[in-house]
């Protein structure tokens, strides 16, 4: 069974740093693209940026470059997703995704607050 | 990039309706489209993907078409857990979602 498995919701601080990560399963994980989903409250879905696991090679969306890291381990079937410093505008839902699978993880709740 | 203009932004129906959501891409995608519905607090899931092949497990009444530029989502009758907003996403070059068809009860 395919599984996408994220880490559990944040609560930080403006200028904070963070990484949430998305555990793979089920499915050969350098094989497919995987990527990251911003979802703002009650707002529709923007996709970030998305990496292929066997090379790593990665694009972002232009609203994202420079403004978040997106990496894999593949030693760990695992996706990351980093923030050097939050903004309070960083605060959403945020998923990964195989897109041509069409599998989710089931989302990270990042709350950035002072 | 390219964009994806999807329509309408809402839409309120009954249940039993017929309902269609158009995606149009900003340049030719092929077949390179999925069709995805969210739930309130709940992952998207994909229901339809290549344009027109169902995704396992979805149910028959939904159904996609179309190729190229312009893709449409059908629902034949609208049922009371069809009730969410729609996305199309191309990934024919990267990926780009439509903005949304939140489909609501008349």
């Amino acid at each position: 069974e395919v599984q996408l498995v994220q880490s559990g919701a944040e609560v930080k601080k403006p200028g904070e740093s963070l990484s949430i990560s998305c555990y793979a399963s089920g499915y050969s994980f350098t094989s497919h693209w995987i990527g990251w989903v911003r979802q703002m409250p009650g707002k529709g879905l923007e996709w970030m940026g998305i990496i292929y696991p066997r090379d790593s090679q990665s694009r972002y969306s232009p609203s994202f470059q420079g403004q978040v890291t997106i990496s894999v381990d593949k030693a760990n079937n695992t996706a990351y997703l980093q923030w050097n410093s939050l903004k309070a505008s960083d605060t959403a839902m945020y998923y990964c995704a195989a897109p041509n699978l069409g599998y989710w993880g089931q989302g990270t709740l990042v709350i950035v607050s002072s | 990039d390219i964009q994806m203009t999807q329509s309408p932004s809402s839409l309120s129906a009954s249940v039993g309706d017929r309902v269609t959501i158009t995606c149009r891409a900003s340049q030719g995608i092929s077949n390179d489209l999925g069709w995805y519905q969210q739930k309130p607090g709940k992952a998207p899931k994909r229901l339809i993907y290549a344009a027109s092949y169902l995704q396992s497990g979805v149910p028959s009444r939904f159904s996609g078409s179309g190729s190229g530029t312009e893709f449409t989502l059908t629902i034949s009758s609208l049922q009371p857990e069809d009730f969410a907003t729609y996305y199309c996403l191309q990934h024919h070059n990267y990926l780009t979602f439509g903005g949304g068809t939140k489909v609501e009860i008349k």
